[in-house]
């Protein structure tokens, strides 16, 4: 069975600062897909940023960035420029690329803090 | 477009009360899913639909039953409530085109058994 661990419960960053999220995965499959979901306060689940794991270029979307290691299953997220807005709990995710469910596979979260 | 809708958006419920969580989307989505989200263990899928009249068991499906009547709603139910049924319920909804299959959530539902 595939698994998911965030291994930071809590994180901070300085505003206008980078920071980095760890994600780490296991899996036997070779066909699947990462994400990256934020959810503020609001509860909101808001999907950031995805990766295929046949593509080696690492995504972007804006400030946000990822460093995909398949070898290593690693899936960070940094978010450069940070901003107060950013402050939420981060999700990592994966999903396997076949099979009828295309469930998502949660990691715990980390709680990200944006002091000002 | 409301996108993924979830009524109500808090309840509290007494141990061995009954009741319905409704999520409704309009993107025309076929597959549907309820997951539940507690402190430190990240969101877990409790039952999930590939489309109208079909659902099938999650993670964590003891419990809860639920009905995909129509092809927007799906509903969770609770036969007989219990305090480790206090949670956040998510519903989510995707499309069968479209390389990532992404999942769109609704607001969730705080719901707590006393």
């Amino acid at each position: 069975a595939q698994t998911v661990t965030q291994s930071q419960p809590e994180m901070s960053v300085q505003e206008a600062e980078t920071v980095t999220l760890s994600c780490t995965y296991d899996t036997s499959e070779s066909d699947y897909y990462l994400f990256w979901y934020k959810q503020p306060p609001s509860r909101q689940m808001i999907l950031v940023i995805r990766q295929e794991a046949y593509k080696q270029q690492n995504a972007t979307e804006n400030r946000f960035s990822v460093n995909f290691q398949k070898a290593a299953k690693s899936f960070s997220l940094k978010i450069s420029d940070s901003q107060l807005g950013d402050a939420a709990m981060y999700f990592c995710a994966y999903r396997s690329g076949g099979g009828a469910t295309n469930k998502l596979i949660f990691g715990t979260g980390t709680l990200l803090a944006v002091q000002p | 477009n409301a996108g993924v809708t979830q009524t109500p958006k808090f309840r509290v419920l007494k141990t061995g009360q009954s009741m319905t969580l409704l999520c409704a989307q309009d993107m025309n989505h076929e597959y549907m899913y309820w997951y539940r989200q507690d402190p430190g263990m990240g969101l877990r899928l409790i039952h999930y639909s590939v489309g109208e009249g079909t659902t099938a068991k999650g993670e964590v499906p003891d419990g809860y039953n639920v009905s995909r009547l129509k092809k927007q709603n799906f509903l969770l139910g609770l036969e007989s409530a219990a305090p480790s049924q206090t949670s956040v319920y998510f519903c989510a909804s995707r499309p069968t085109s479209g390389r990532f299959h992404e999942q769109y959530f609704g607001p969730g539902t705080r719901l707590t058994v006393t």
